[in-house]
């Protein structure tokens, strides 16, 4: 069964920092590639960013490029959301997600979701 | 980025009752939309991928149809548990981009 345990949320004052962690099991990690996904209070979803399995290509929403990074330890079946400069707009639920298909293959969607870990950025 | 805009925003119907909600791309997304329920104060689930495959468990009521911008998410007998928000999903373009959601409600 597979299993995205989130953590490290917290609040945090704008433009401090937070390393957010996803513990991945019940699968082969390193084929996979995994996502990140926030919901503000009350609002709908949105992307925010994509590693491939090897960790080799990352992907980020627009809003967050420059700001945040996305990697990956296979070694540790973990993957992380390190995020600098947070402004109050980056206040949300942090989703980690795992692709359906193996890394590098269609169809890219989002089968398996973690429980999430809260993001509040206020001063 | 591609919009993805959804149809209606919430809804309210009697157990038994077909629905139906509409998601609309900006631009052509091909087949690549898939769909999500959220139940409330729970993480998504996938339901629907490449517009029509029914992911593994998800019950048959479930449907999807579309190509190109004009997709469909249907369920031919509202049950109970379907109580939800559901979201379409383009992953077709850079970024990814969801729809803002449609709350089904139980009348």
């Amino acid at each position: 069964e597979v299993r995205l345990v989130e953590s490290g949320g917290d609040l945090v004052q704008p433009g401090g920092s937070l390393r957010l962690s996803c513990a991945a099991s019940g699968f082969t990690f390193t084929n996979y590639a995994m996502a990140w996904v926030r919901q503000a209070p009350g609002k709908g979803l949105e992307w925010v960013s994509s590693v491939t399995g090897t960790g080799g290509s990352t992907f980020y929403t627009d809003s967050v490029k420059g700001r945040f990074t996305i990697f990956r330890d296979n070694s540790r079946n973990t993957v992380y959301l390190h995020m600098n400069s947070l402004r109050a707009e980056d206040t949300a639920l942090y989703y980690c997600a795992k692709y359906l298909a193996v890394s590098g293959t269609s169809p890219y969607c989002l089968e398996s979701w973690g429980q999430g870990t809260l993001v509040a950025v206020s001063s | 980025d591609i919009q993805m805009t959804q149809s209606p925003s919430a809804l309210s119907a009697s157990v038994g009752d077909r629905i139906t909600i509409t998601c609309r791309a900006s631009q052509s997304i091909s087949r690549s939309l898939n769909w999500y329920q959220q139940k409330p104060g729970k993480a998504p689930e996938l339901l629907i991928y490449s517009t029509s495959s029914l992911h593994g468990g998800v019950p048959l009521r479930f449907s999807g149809s579309g190509s190109g911008t004009d997709f469909t998410l249907t369920i031919t007998s509202l049950q109970p548990e379907d109580v939800a928000t559901y979201y379409c999903h383009q992953s077709f373009g850079n970024p990814w981009t969801f729809g803002q959601g449609t709350k089904v409600e139980i009348k």
